[in-house]
């Protein structure tokens, strides 16, 4: 166990829809991550946030958002759901702005997320 | 951006070693970490290269040459629990992420 929550775990829902996926940091971290992971494209940077303020940003759609709350926890909303949008959604946390630690960031279970 | 590229898979016999490489293309470097992740399993961290050489976490070592923009892992004394994808990553300058190549599945034989 990481330290790191997501929920829900699983999720369906139609296309044109909009889901918000939740993390929870490990206790102290003040460093979120989130990626999306699908069979042909590995692991895919979509945005970071640190001590509430967004950090780096990957290859988010613009469907996509997310913001990190005073208590640390994020959410990534996903909106005008489309097919390609099913994915396995990673959230990951670490004490810097990028992981001081040795370069460690630490995975959350993740959120399966199937468009249909 | 960065860019990193390591093979697809990798095929090993229980018992024996096995070195998966990756080699890198960044703006800026912070170092490379690779991480292990089971199928439907969350990636975990295996080891981190910030300076040129190896460094050693019991069977697994990660090498880093920063002038040829190459690292690797190697797993030694392979167990079939190793049968994992493995990734390795990089965090850019500025406002980049920690980047991630797209991994590398080991097969393991008995």
């Amino acid at each position: 166990d990481s330290g790191v929550t997501q929920t829900p775990k699983h999720l369906i829902t139609a296309t044109g829809q909009r889901v918000t996926l939740r993390c929870s940091p490990r206790s102290g971290d003040l460093s979120v991550y989130w990626y999306q992971q699908s069979l042909d494209q590995g692991l895919q940077f979509l945005i970071q946030y640190y001590n509430g303020e967004e950090r780096a940003k990957g290859n988010i759609l613009e469907r996509f958002s997310a913001q990190q709350f005073p208590d640390l926890h994020s959410e990534l909303n996903l909106s005008s759901l489309e097919l390609g949008d099913s994915a396995l959604y990673f959230c990951a946390s670490s004490v810097g702005p990028w992981d001081t630690q040795g370069n460690t960031i630490y995975f959350g279970e993740g959120s399966w997320l199937t468009v249909v | 951006g960065q860019s990193l590229e390591q093979p697809s898979e990798v095929t090993a016999v229980e018992g024996a070693i096995v070195q998966i490489n990756c080699t890198y293309q960044t703006s800026g470097f912070y170092g490379l970490s690779w991480y292990q992740q089971h199928d439907g399993g969350a990636p975990t961290f295996l080891s981190y290269n910030a300076l040129d050489g190896l460094e050693e976490t019991g069977r697994f070592s990660s090498f880093l040459s920063r002038s040829d923009s190459y690292g690797y892992l190697l797993l030694q004394e392979l167990q079939m629990k190793d049968s994992a994808s493995y990734f390795c990553a990089v965090k850019g300058g500025g406002a980049d992420g920690l980047t991630f190549g797209k991994g590398t599945h080991l097969i393991i034989q008995p």
